[in-house]
């Protein structure tokens, strides 16, 4: 079942914080985040497993409550480089696939 | 190290022809994913494959769509006949270890399919 991110877009200026959310109606194993820019392949940026762990790189990080199912990303102080389209991917216990949200559209602005 | 390579990068067609997508992944990677991207979505899995094993096609539409791995490398994707809601981007991914989801996954550049 595909997850449901939040929200779906965000304008943000240089040096502005933002939070992108992840939620699931299914018990996750993990949530991976990716960012796609405009024409190329989706990057990896993170995995978090259940256990509730907070991972960082840099100026962001993401969190995971496997007890509401929902994990969020952290963006601080943006910069251009940020803008981009983010993606969760979440993995249901047992099925060894990713199932990715329809994406939150992020544009950092000078 | 390169990263996982895609041919061709567009590609038009007309609908009922058929078309092949070849994607040759990061050296060592066991696994193999074939997603399908529509504008404005995220990727959606088609197949994924395990060396040159099926893990999973249950969203792969099997009357139109097939995909092989030969030797557990190189991957194509075949769709016969195309369709007009077939036009999307067909993203290549592998990741090292067996099939399990909590690894990494690196995808390639994508082959965006236009079906008129």
């Amino acid at each position: 079942q595909q997850p449901v991110q939040s929200p779906q877009a965000v304008i943000l200026r240089e040096g502005e914080d933002a939070v992108i959310n992840c939620s699931s109606s299914k018990a996750l194993y993990s949530v991976h985040w990716y960012r796609q820019k405009h024409g190329e392949a989706p990057v990896f940026l993170m995995i978090l497993l259940k256990g509730g762990e907070q991972k960082g790189h840099e100026k962001i990080s993401a969190s995971f409550n496997e007890k509401k199912q929902q994990s969020s990303l952290y963006l601080t102080a943006s910069q251009l480089s940020y803008s981009g389209t983010y993606f969760c991917g979440t993995e249901e216990a047992g099925s060894y696939q990713l199932t990715f949200g329809k994406g939150t559209k992020l544009s950092v602005i000078p | 190290e390169a990263g996982v390579a895609q041919s061709p990068r567009y590609k038009i067609i007309e609908k009922r022809q058929s078309v092949a997508f070849w994607c040759n992944p990061i050296s060592g990677h066991a696994t193999l994913y074939w997603y399908q991207q529509i504008l404005g979505q995220g990727p959606k899995l088609l197949i994924q494959f395990q060396n040159n094993g099926v893990v999973d096609d249950s969203q792969l539409p099997k009357d139109r769509f097939s995909a092989e791995r030969l030797k557990g490398v190189d991957s194509t994707l075949k769709i016969q006949p195309a369709k007009l809601e077939d036009s999307a981007v067909y993203l290549c991914a592998s990741s090292l270890r067996g099939a399990s989801g909590t690894d990494e996954q690196y995808f390639g550049p994508g082959t965006r399919l236009t079906v008129t």
